[in-house]
């Protein structure tokens, strides 16, 4: 069975661009989370999708947004890029909602430059 | 507010030397304590999910534990390939997210 899918894998962006990350979650999965991790702050939650609704958001500028298709894959954009979004940022699929365990990506490392 | 507080920081240990890693956390409502394993460059790895204190869960050399404040990963004869950092966390009572600790870095020498 495949594992959660992210692409790119590493990505250079210059101060002020916007970018896209895609994810897609294990085959039968309908939720879709999205994380960013730094060696500062951890990894911190960014928002949840399940059928197409964004389920919860966490405390990030509205710069950050996403969203997730009718087949479950999901994207995620970043606009007008800063130094600080540097990270590593993860998608992680679940079979439902629920307290279920999530399946994490291996990440889209991105660097702000 | 949810919080997880992971312990020690990082920790170095000999082949074969029996340790645990210490996941403290105060919650409104607890519907799930989870256990990951992140190697560098790489996602976190799912290991265990704890839902109510008492509870036990084993695979290979590591045992999780759950209280009602924190949650122990015991490591039982490690090996070098041990090695990695230990994320645990939390999902709250009505929240859609894991709130995740710092991590543990785990490091086994041969």
């Amino acid at each position: 069975k495949a594992g959660v899918t992210q692409t790119p894998r590493y990505l250079i962006k210059t101060r002020g661009q916007q970018v896209t990350l895609s994810c897609s979650p294990i085959s039968g999965h309908r939720s879709v989370s999205w994380y960013q991790q730094t060696p500062g702050q951890g990894l911190q939650f960014l928002f949840e999708y399940f059928s197409e609704t964004q389920r919860n958001k966490g405390n990030f500028p509205g710069r950050f947004s996403g969203r997730q298709f009718s087949n479950s894959r999901s994207e995620m954009n970043v606009s007008t890029l800063e130094l600080g979004d540097s990270a590593l940022y993860l998608c992680a699929s679940m079979i439902g909602t629920g307290a279920y365990e999530q399946y994490f990506g291996p990440g889209t490392r991105l660097t702000v430059t | 507010e949810d919080q997880v507080t992971q312990s020690p920081e990082a920790l170095r240990l000999q082949e074969g030397e029996s340790s645990s890693l210490n996941c403290s956390y105060t919650v409104s409502g607890l519907r799930g304590l989870f256990w990951y394993r992140q190697d560098p460059g790489k996602g976190p790895e799912f290991l265990f999910t704890l839902y109510s204190a008492g509870e036990e869960k084993e695979k290979e050399r590591l045992k999780a534990t759950l209280t009602k404040k924190e949650s122990f990963l015991h490591i039982t004869a490690p090996k070098p390939e041990d090695s990695a950092t230990y994320l645990c966390a939390v999902r709250p009572q009505g929240a859609q997210k894991l709130v995740f600790g710092q991590g543990t870095r785990l490091t086994i020498n041969p």
